[in-house]
């Protein structure tokens, strides 16, 4: 069975700084990954996925991810916070093939962004 | 923009009613999923349904049931609510590779 490991449940950053989110998975082959965010009583928002490919996948709101096959990671990076980041960011994984798009969900990381 | 809704967006009632979650999307997706998530907690998913007529029990146990008559259509049900039921639901649906997601009914049962 697939399993996501995200291990910092809280994460504090000052605005302007960079933020890096940690990802582990675990899978007997290579999955589907991806990042979502969460606003506070919201649904969640893709920020980008990783299907094949390029390594180093690009999503929304300046968000950028690397997917690390010898670590089994998946981490999530942005250069430079804004207030507006703050959420619940939950990294996902997903099987490939037939057994459809059946999502297995990280416990989630909120993040604080300090003025 | 994803086109996937949900209604109510909050409820709160009292131990022993009927509810019905309703979630339709407009994308024309065959997969529709049901995820369960606590306050500050990771998504379950609960219910998933690949096609009409088709639908599956998740990895996490529920008491509420779906059903799939129509393709945009994947409305949840709990024939009797208790407190134990409190939670937020997401409703989900994808073609191939990632799910769109609805706002979420978030329920509070007294």
């Amino acid at each position: 069975a697939q399993s996501v490991t995200q291990p910092d449940i809280h994460i504090t950053v000052s605005e302007g700084a960079s933020l890096e989110l940690r990802c582990n998975y675990s899978y007997g082959a290579t999955p589907y990954l991806f990042w979502y965010v969460q606003s506070p009583g919201q649904g969640l928002q893709l920020l980008l996925k990783y299907f094949s490919g390029d390594t180093l996948v690009q999503g929304i709101k300046g968000f950028e991810a690397e997917f690390k096959r010898s670590q089994s990671s998946f981490n999530l990076r942005k250069p430079s916070v804004h207030w507006s980041d703050a959420a619940e960011y939950f990294c996902a994984v997903g099987a490939r093939g037939a057994a459809g798009n059946k999502l297995t969900f990280g416990g989630g990381t909120r993040v604080l962004v300090k003025p | 923009e994803a086109d996937i809704y949900q209604t109510p967006r909050y409820l709160v009632i009292g131990t022993g009613k009927k509810i019905t979650l309703e979630c339709s999307q407009t994308m024309g997706h065959d997969k529709m999923y049901w995820y369960q998530q606590d306050p500050g907690m990771e998504l379950h998913l609960i219910h998933y349904s690949y096609g009409v007529n088709s639908t599956e029990k998740g990895d996490l146990s529920s008491e509420s049931t779906v059903s799939r008559i129509r393709t945009e259509h994947f409305p949840l049900t709990l024939e009797s609510a208790r407190p134990s039921h409190t939670s937020q639901y997401l409703c989900a649906s994808s073609n191939t590779g990632e799910l769109f997601f609805g706002e979420g009914s978030r329920l509070t049962v007294l």
